[in-house]
């Protein structure tokens, strides 16, 4: 199975314009995330969602804006990119079902760049 | 508050030789706990995790770790290293409510290099 895919692979982005990051999961789980890492700071949650129709704030939402329509997708926008954004994005799901954290899975991630 | 700690940023080790990586945690409950691994240019893999029981929990690629409430720890080891262990190694605690998705949090990561 392919698992977990992100698209674009890497991008490079002018300041102000706005992006959508895909994320696709062919696990069916019920629980997706995204997250940035940057060198020094690991890894940090952007936004979340539990279930479909349903998406929370992580650690640092600001500037970014998510929405979950269906199980698979899970896309991350910018609205008004901004250098501070550079980093790489990944992706993620678990399944959350049974009431207690399991495994995530994680994308390849996508690497952008905000100039 | 709770916070996760890996307090080596960099380790370097010989090819063969064993290994041990550290993980503080500072929760008020027990959390369910994860090694996650990344290779460079890659996405994140899990290496093992622990939710309850036997304490000293067996991974992939022969790694393992132990669980010891006293120290709040969760050490990563492995009794040899080989090359293709060179890779970012990243301690995740997740201590949400049952059914909470809220993500894990992440280690800063130890940095592995191997030395033939």
């Amino acid at each position: 199975t392919a698992g977990i895919t992100q698209a674009p692979t890497s991008q490079i982005l002018a300041a102000g314009r706005s992006m959508t990051l895909r994320c696709t999961q062919d696990m069916r789980h019920n629980a997706m995330y995204w997250y940035r890492q940057d060198l020094g700071l690991g890894l940090r949650l952007i936004h979340y969602s539990n279930t479909a129709g349903t998406t929370g704030k992580g650690e640092v939402p600001d500037g970014y804006s998510v929405s979950r329509a269906n199980t698979d997708d899970f896309p991350l926008t910018l609205a008004s990119a901004v250098p501070s954004q550079t980093s790489v994005y990944f992706c993620a799901s678990s399944d959350q079902t049974s009431g207690s954290m399991d495994t995530q899975y994680f994308g390849p991630g996508t690497r952008l760049t905000v100039l | 508050a709770q916070s996760v700690t890996q307090p080596d940023i960099h380790i370097t080790v010989s090819e063969g030789a064993s290994l041990e990586l550290r993980c503080n945690y500072s929760y008020g409950a027990t959390p369910y706990l994860f090694w996650y691994v990344q290779s460079p240019g890659q996405g994140l893999q899990l290496l093992l995790k622990y939710f309850s029981g036997d304490t000293l929990v067996q991974g992939i690629k022969g790694f393992e770790a132990e669980f010891k409430r006293s120290q709040s720890s969760f050490n990563l080891r492995k009794p040899s290293v080989h090359w293709s262990d060179a890779a970012e190694y990243f301690c995740a605690p997740f201590a949400g409510s049952g059914g909470g998705a809220d993500g894990l949090t992440f280690g800063k990561g130890t940095h592995l290099i191997i030395q033939p």
